[in-house]
């Protein structure tokens, strides 16, 4: 069974410092995995998705990396804002089924 | 494009009833939909996926007989919740799968708060 794992959990940073949140899996035969942000009380929207081929993928101010083999990704966000504040959560697909971190709550201070 | 709704955004009711949540693509049509639940500061738990015309296939542990699922067309999923009572209260999300299916990408409802007095 798939077990994904967001470390931190919580991570409080000032207006414009880089934010890195890791993601790892413990199934490296993943045929995707994807990056969604969630706010308080509402759904998720979709930042990025890499493709198991691929190393990474960039999106504005937001790049995510997949090293397959090692289980593991990291999402980027450059020159926090303070809207960037949400819970970001990574998901892995295999067997057609998506498998959820608990998510890393990120709070972007003015 | 890709846009998926859930009706209602929010639903309160008493324990013992029954509560039906919606999900539509609006602008594709899904061959697969999928219903999660999601409690405070936790993350989505799959509880089944839904394909059109065929019975849902659930998650261990989610009983089938209290979580009903119908997904009687390509745009329309609904999750009925029966004789629901206080530990059912929790977010419940949707999401869809387009006609190529197979490994693409899910798009996610804004979901449903449901409690239960």
């Amino acid at each position: 069974k798939q077990e994904v794992t967001q470390i931190p959990a919580a991570l409080s940073v000032p207006e414009g410092e880089n934010l890195v949140l890791n993601c790892s899996f413990t199934d490296s035969a993943i045929y995707n995995l994807q990056w969604f942000r969630q706010d308080p009380g509402k759904g998720l929207t979709s930042l990025l998705l890499i493709q198991s081929s691929q190393r990474e993928q960039t999106s504005g101010r937001l790049n995510a990396s997949l090293d397959k083999s090692s289980g593991r990704s990291t999402l980027y966000i450059a020159a926090s804002q303070p809207g960037d504040s949400a819970t970001y959560l990574c998901a892995v697909d295999n067997d057609y089924k998506l498998s959820f971190g608990a998510g890393t709550t990120v709070t972007v201070r003015a | 494009g890709a846009v998926v709704s859930q009706h209602p955004s929010w639903v309160i009711c008493k324990s013992g009833t029954s509560v039906k949540i919606e999900c539509r693509s609006l602008d594709f049509q899904a061959t697969t939909m999928f219903w999660y639940r999601q409690f405070p500061k936790q993350s989505l738990m799959l509880m089944a996926t839904s394909n059109e015309g065929s019975k849902a296939t659930y998650e261990q542990g989610v009983e089938k007989d209290k979580f009903l699922i119908n997904h009687a067309s390509l745009t329309l999923s609904t999750l009925t919740v029966t004789s629901a009572h206080p530990e059912d209260s929790s977010f419940y999300i949707c999401s869809a799968k387009g006609l190529a299916g197979g490994h693409n990408e899910q798009f996610f409802g804004p979901g449903t708060r449901l409690t239960v007095l």
